[in-house]
């Protein structure tokens, strides 16, 4: 059964820390892998990661993918209290035969950034 | 933002009546999607369209269904609300990348 489990479940920092959220999976012919912030409200896109090394980034927010090892990562650098936030990541099989990507989510990283 | 919009987005209920609630987008994505968000689950697939009238289950489809008559219209049916569908529901449309979610749907079985 394919899976995406993240770690921590939850995390309390202070103003100016640096996070590290960590997103794991076992998915049948994997693509790529999605990170996703979620205030109180639907989720909002953050990367997509398709290739095993490459980094990408977003003013303090950065993410890799090592594709031989299974997992992700996503930093948040000199954390703000706007950071607070449940953070999502979802892996993305190969197309399925009737085309439709079926995303796979994890159930998230509360992240609580304290002033 | 993507055209995507959820409508009622909050509703209360009572056990066993039917529910439907509406996913709407302006985008002409191909693929819609429907989530339920529940504390310690995460997001989970109910149902999902590649087209019009073509509609499969995802995960935790049983007590729900759907229909996709236009490309723009993706509706969830609960044809007798119970207590455990109590939920935040999303729907999602997505064409050749990452999905794009509408605001929610806030719904409440009493």
């Amino acid at each position: 059964e394919d899976k995406v489990v993240q770690s921590p479940l939850s995390l309390v920092v202070h103003e100016g820390d640096t996070v590290t959220l960590n997103c794991s999976y076992e998915v049948t012919n994997f693509r790529s892998l999605l990170w996703y912030k979620q205030e109180k409200k639907a989720p909002t896109f953050l990367f997509m990661l398709t290739s095993s090394g490459i980094e990408k980034k977003s003013g303090r927010l950065s993410s890799i993918l090592d594709k031989k090892e299974l997992f992700s990562i996503l930093n948040i650098t000199a954390t703000q209290t706007g950071d607070s936030a449940v953070y999502l990541c979802a892996a993305i099989p190969l197309l399925s035969t009737s085309g439709t990507y079926k995303y796979i989510f994890g159930t998230g990283t509360r992240l609580k950034v304290l002033a | 933002d993507a055209g995507i919009t959820q409508s009622p987005r909050h509703k209360v209920t009572e056990t066993g009546t039917p529910v439907t609630l509406r996913c709407h987008q302006t985008e002409n994505h191909r693929y819609m999607y429907w989530y339920r968000q529940d504390p310690g689950h995460g997001l989970r697939l109910i149902h999902y369209s590649y087209g019009v009238k073509d509609t499969d289950k995802g995960e935790v489809s049983d007590g729900y269904s759907v229909s996709r008559s236009k490309t723009e219209d993706f509706l969830l049916t609960l044809e007798s609300a119970t207590s455990s569908q109590t939920s935040v529901y999303f729907c999602a449309i997505s064409d050749t990348g990452f999905p794009y979610f509408g605001p929610g749907t806030r719904l409440t079985v009493t």
